[in-house]
């Protein structure tokens, strides 16, 4: 198979505090990850996409000093997003791809993270 | 830029009616993607779509990919309530480097037993 984890599931955190989130593929090693945002009953918004050891590419309007992305292995990806706000809460989904980068593999999704902000 | 458009935005039926969403793109893609969001849940793969005109099933459900490689439907026969949930179409786009995918923004099927 292909699993894809995201952790926390679940975090609730005061304005001004950074938060991060992991994503890693279990088992297989992901040369592409993606991050989206999901607004309720919304499609995904993809905020960035990141290959292994380079930097992360945004998607126009999405702030890269807010939401920083690392990813450092083939194995995991990290979005932080820094000095959250009210309005930052949103369920984000990271989304993980075999293959060569550039590739349009499947991507297979993590279960999310329910980010709220107090 | 690119977009991917996605009808209808909601669709209720009763259980054994069929069901078809519809995905239309602004250019031409490598491949079509289908993902599945059951409520609560998160995205998951159900099928790609490559070649011009392809028709694949997956039990009651039919997929199929346009001539033009720019547009796709999905069809569910005698829809049953473990269908509910948000379809998701997902182009690659041809020109794309980082083989990210342009999402429709989905269609919500409710199903009343």
């Amino acid at each position: 198979g292909a699993v894809v984890s995201q952790h926390p599931s679940r975090v609730i955190c005061k304005s001004g505090t950074s938060v991060k989130i992991e994503c890693r593929s279990l088992d297989f090693q992901a040369t592409t990850m993606f991050w989206y945002r999901q607004f309720p009953k919304k499609s995904l918004m993809l905020m960035a996409t990141s290959n292994e050891g380079s930097k992360a590419t945004y998607e126009q309007g999405v702030e890269k000093d807010k939401f920083l992305i690392n990813h450092a292995s083939l194995t995991l990806s990290t979005l932080t997003v820094t000095s959250a706000h009210p309005e930052d809460s949103s369920f984000y989904i990271c989304s993980a791809k075999k293959g060569l980068a550039g590739s349009t593999d499947t991507q297979y999704f993590g279960p999310g993270t329910r980010l709220t902000v107090l | 830029g690119q977009q991917v458009m996605q009808i209808p935005q909601y669709q209720h039926v009763q259980e054994g009616e069929d069901f078809t969403t519809y995905c239309n793109s602004s250019t031409t893609l490598s491949n079509i993607q289908w993902y599945k969001q059951r409520p609560g849940g998160h995205p998951v793969f159900l099928i790609q779509l490559v070649k011009s005109g392809e028709v694949k099933k997956q039990k009651r459900l039919t997929f199929q990919f346009g001539e033009a490689k720019k547009n796709s439907s999905l069809h569910i026969t005698a829809t049953q309530t473990t269908d509910v949930g948000t379809y998701f179409c997902a182009g690659a786009d041809r020109g794309s480097t980082l083989g990210r995918l342009y999402f429709g923004r989905g269609t919500q099927l409710t199903v009343w037993p």
